[in-house]
């Protein structure tokens, strides 16, 4: 079964500075791939996804992902990262077709300083 | 840009009450699911639905838990005798199978 691991559960950076968030998965094949940002009470946004192809992905707000397949990994980078980009952060793994169900990992809770 | 709708947005209820979640998904996708997210936790798939059937649903999904599209247009998520347990944010995605999916703004459910 798949299953998504986020290590860290809270992350706190200063304005201005690069931010990685880590994710791995477990699965079979390459799965399609996911981060989405959650602010307080709000919905999920999609940051970026990866299918297959280059492994590094670009996204939404200046954020980009590579996937490494040799570490079942797909982590989350930000060169400078802004106040605003204070929330929580999921990683999400689908099956090998983009219909399929999503799993989540338990997210981690990004704290910028000023 | 198109997008998922639900309704309500909040929804205060006593225990062993049925409850009814709405959603609209985007007019020409296929393919629905409802995740729920307890308050501090992971983001959980409850139930994928594709042309008019359950495609697949997780243990959460027990009989106390359905799902229809009535309309053609409306996917909802009914609760027949609510628990405690079951308050959560409750989000609805669609996807029209090519892309990824696209959540709603969800609905936060609260049984007292």
């Amino acid at each position: 079964a798949q299953s998504v691991t986020q290590p860290d559960i809270h992350i706190t950076v200063s304005e201005g500075a690069s931010l990685e968030l880590r994710c791995n998965y477990s699965y079979g094949a390459t799965p399609y791939l996911f981060w989405y940002v959650q602010s307080p009470g709000q919905g999920l946004q999609l940051l970026l996804k990866y299918f297959s192809g280059d492994t590094l992905v670009q996204g939404i707000k200046g954020f980009e992902a590579e996937f490494k397949r040799s570490q079942s990994s797909f982590n989350l980078r930000k060169p400078s990262v802004h106040w605003s980009d204070a929330a929580e952060y999921f990683c999400a793994v689908g099956g090998v077709y983009n219909t399929d169900k999503l799993i989540f990992g338990t997210g981690t809770r990004l704290q910028v300083f000023p | 840009e198109p997008e998922v709708t639900q309704t309500p947005s909040h929804q205060v209820t006593q225990m062993g009450q049925e409850v009814i979640l709405r959603c609209v998904p985007i007019s020409n996708h296929l393919y629905f699911y409802w995740y729920r997210q307890i308050l501090g936790q992971k983001v959980e798939f409850l139930v994928s639905f594709y042309n008019n059937e359950i495609s697949e649903k997780s243990e959460i999904f027990d009989d106390q838990f359905s799902v229809e599209r009535p309309d053609g247009s409306n996917f909802t998520l009914k609760i027949r005798s609510t628990k405690l347990e079951d308050s959560a944010m409750y989000f609805c995605a669609s996807t029209k199978g090519v892309e990824t999916q696209y959540f709603g703004p969800g609905t936060r459910l609260l049984v007292l």
